[in-house]
């Protein structure tokens, strides 16, 4: 299992650049997370996917901030313009549906993008 | 919404000793109650995880305590190694919604 991928690992932009993180989450997940981690904030939940469909996008903090899921294989996350407190490591994570009620599914972090703005 | 409080920040032990990370949360419908490991330079990996209906969960030198009533889990580690030390998270969520405590840096001493 090659777990979650992201690109770029690391990436230096300067300010008013537009950025664009990538994911492809594990096969067979249904849910797939956008995370964001500082250290004034910890790890704080973006949005999250079902199927494709964005289902809680709350934690976005401004409209700079976008989403899309095109397939089940594919995510971005798109910052534009970019601005200095976004910087921040972003993860991108996945889980499988348990086919049953209630909560609990085992979420896997990517290894996360490193985002510099400056 | 949840709110997750993880004590202490910092934790200093000696190999061999054992460790421990308590939080707790405020949300009385969470249900699930995972941790996990944040080694320098990557993601978050989940180590154990315990659901509302069981009080206690150990796999080798990890184990987990629910105490549903109080609304605190705690994360016990044994037998310390240098391997061990990382950033520990704990969670909370009654849906996909995961919360995280503000994490517990612990650092095993030779």
């Amino acid at each position: 299992d090659a777990g979650v991928i992201q690109s770029p690992r690391h990436e230096v932009t300067e300010m008013g650049q537009e950025v664009t993180l990538r994911c492809k989450p594990i096969s067979g997940h249904d849910y797939l997370f956008w995370y964001r981690q500082t250290m004034m904030r910890g790890l704080e939940l973006l949005i999250y996917f079902n199927n494709n469909v964005p289902i809680d996008d709350s934690g976005m903090p401004e409209d700079r901030f976008s989403a899309k899921m095109p397939n089940a294989s594919f995510s971005t996350l798109k910052i534009q313009p970019s601005e200095p407190r976004d910087s921040a490591v972003y993860f991108c994570a996945s889980s499988p549906w348990t086919g049953g009620a209630g909560a609990g599914n085992t979420i896997y972090f990517g290894e996360g993008s490193w985002l510099t703005v400056v | 919404g949840e709110n997750v409080e993880q004590h202490p920040s910092t934790l200093s032990v000696q190999e061999g000793d054992s460790a421990v990370i308590k939080c707790t949360y405020s949300d009385s419908a969470s249900n699930y109650f995972p941790w996990y490991k944040q080694e320098l330079g990557k993601g978050p990996q989940l180590i154990i995880d315990i659901r509302s209906n069981v009080g206690e969960k150990k796999d080798q030198r990890i184990a987990v305590t629910l105490n549903k009533t109080a609304k605190h889990f705690s994360l016990h580690i044994t037998e310390t190694q240098p391997e061990d030390s990382a950033v520990y998270f704990c969670a909370a969520s009654d849906d996909y919604k995961l919360s995280f405590g503000a994490g517990t840096t612990v650092t095993v001493r030779a």
